[in-house]
């Protein structure tokens, strides 16, 4: 069974830098599949922030693109997010997720983990 | 990047009853590649029907889903309590992929 568990500070500071960690157990990400982060503000709906490949190939959102670093390490089996210059907006519960794509039947969500930007 | 409009915002039924969700899109979507969640309070979202019609696994077949193009509607033949909660589509054939602004299924 693959899971996903998203780790990091659930508060951040304004200006800042917001870093998750994704731990995937159950399946190696080497194997293949796009990972990913969604974030979803309190209260409303899903954005898609971006997405990596087990080679380091990287897809953003391009609202965010210029504040997004999506990164991979095939040996921890696991991928990270960093979001920098936060503000109260980027105040989310944020996922992870192995992304459904096109040819796959399935896709496998964290928990998710409440991320507040304030001082 | 393609706009996915979701109708109504909240539906109110009554279990027994049938739901129709609205999802449309701002151009086609390639492949028909359409995804419907569910999601409900302090959970992750739940795939229900991949490529507009297929249901994931072990989804209850009173779920379905239809359409092609920019049309697309997920049906609930007859509402179990169960089934209250809040619809998403998504768009996965284009990048960015993008979802609806979600459906709030309530109980009349």
């Amino acid at each position: 069974q693959v899971q996903l568990q998203e780790s990091g500070p659930g508060l951040v500071k304004p200006s800042e830098t917001l870093s998750l960690t994704c731990g995937v157990s159950g399946y190696s990400i080497s194997s293949g599949y796009y990972w990913g982060w969604i974030r979803q503000p309190p209260g409303k709906g899903l954005e898609w922030i971006g997405s990596v490949y087990h080679s380091g190939i990287t897809y953003y959102n391009p609202s965010l693109k210029s504040r997004v670093t999506i990164s991979v390490d095939t040996s921890r089996n696991q991928f990270s997010l960093k979001l920098s210059s936060v503000t109260a907006a980027d105040t989310a519960v944020y996922y992870c997720v192995r992304l459904l794509i096109v040819g796959a039947t399935t896709d496998y969500w964290g928990q998710g983990t409440l991320v507040t930007v304030s001082s | 990047e393609i706009v996915l409009t979701q109708s109504p915002g909240t539906l109110s039924l009554s279990p027994g009853e049938r739901a129709t969700l609205s999802c449309r899109a701002s151009q086609s979507v390639s492949g028909s590649y359409l995804a419907w969640y569910q999601q409900k309070p302090g959970q992750a979202p739940r795939l229900l029907i991949y490529t507009a019609s297929s249901r994931a696994t072990g989804i209850p077949d009173r779920f379905s889903g239809s359409g092609s193009g920019t049309d697309f509607t997920l049906t609930i033949s007859r509402l179990e309590p169960e089934d209250f909660a809040v619809y998403y589509c998504q768009q996965y054939g284009s990048s960015p992929r993008t979802f609806g602004q979600g459906t709030k299924l309530e109980i009349k």
